[in-house]
């Protein structure tokens, strides 16, 4: 069973516009949700993260927003820069400290 | 450099051999984890340990899998007579002790191809 879920396999934006990449998951009992950024060769890159008491947490361009009563987190990327293209994982973390991560989306931001 | 580093980055081995890969945790972090992603899939979490306690095994998939970690450092992942299903990018993370013990920090990864 698939705990950590990003749907969407891929999204392609254009470069100064909004990104939102979405998450769901099914354990009430994470208490911290991370999104990771991977380039091709490299280990992901820790991005933003937001504690589960929290609705909303911003960092630059990058903002992660919580809806705990739809178990569902997304990360706003505003505004987009071809840099920002790779792959990105969801992640959460449970009581015993291991990060449970989706699968991936990969984000392509045309000039 | 300061980040975490993971050897070698590409092994490519026969059916029925053993592999051993290692990881170098960022100096100071008593957290050491190991994930895999096989082709299309998120990341597998395999085995974390930290500082002296019992490392938390549940992840590894089988008996053919192990880990240690010496000295509280650097981390060696066995895997015994390799099968093709075992070929993918194995991943390395540390994290700080503390409140921030959830941001972990990632190797590049060892590519594994069994033949």
């Amino acid at each position: 069973d698939q705990q950590v879920k990003q749907n969407s396999p891929s999204l392609s934006v254009q470069e100064g516009r909004i990104s939102i990449l979405n998450c769901d998951y099914t354990n009430s009992m994470f208490d911290y949700f991370l999104w990771y950024k991977k380039y091709p060769a490299e280990g992901p890159t820790f991005l933003i993260s937001i504690s589960s008491i929290k609705d909303k947490n911003e960092d630059g361009r990058f903002t992660v927003f919580l809806n705990k009563s739809a178990k569902h987190l997304s990360l706003h990327i505003v505004p987009s820069q071809p840099g920002d293209s790779a792959v990105y994982f969801c992640a959460a973390r449970g009581s015993n400290y291991k990060l449970t991560f989706g699968k991936g989306t990969l984000l392509t931001v045309n000039p | 450099g300061a980040g975490v580093s993971q050897s070698p980055s590409n092994k490519v081995t026969e059916k029925g051999k053993d592999v051993e890969l290692r990881c170098d945790p960022i100096s100071g972090h008593t957290a050491l984890y190991w994930y895999r992603q096989s082709l299309g899939q998120g990341l597998e979490f395999l085995i974390y340990f930290q500082g002296n306690s019992a490392p938390d095994k549940s992840g590894l998939p089988s008996d053919r899998f192990s880990a240690e970690r010496t000295g509280g450092s650097v981390s060696t992942l066995t895997i015994q007579r390799t099968q093709q299903e075992d070929s993918a990018v194995y991943l390395c993370a540390s994290s700080f002790p503390g409140t921030r013990a959830y941001e972990q920090y990632f190797g590049p990864g060892t590519r594994l191809t069994v033949t």
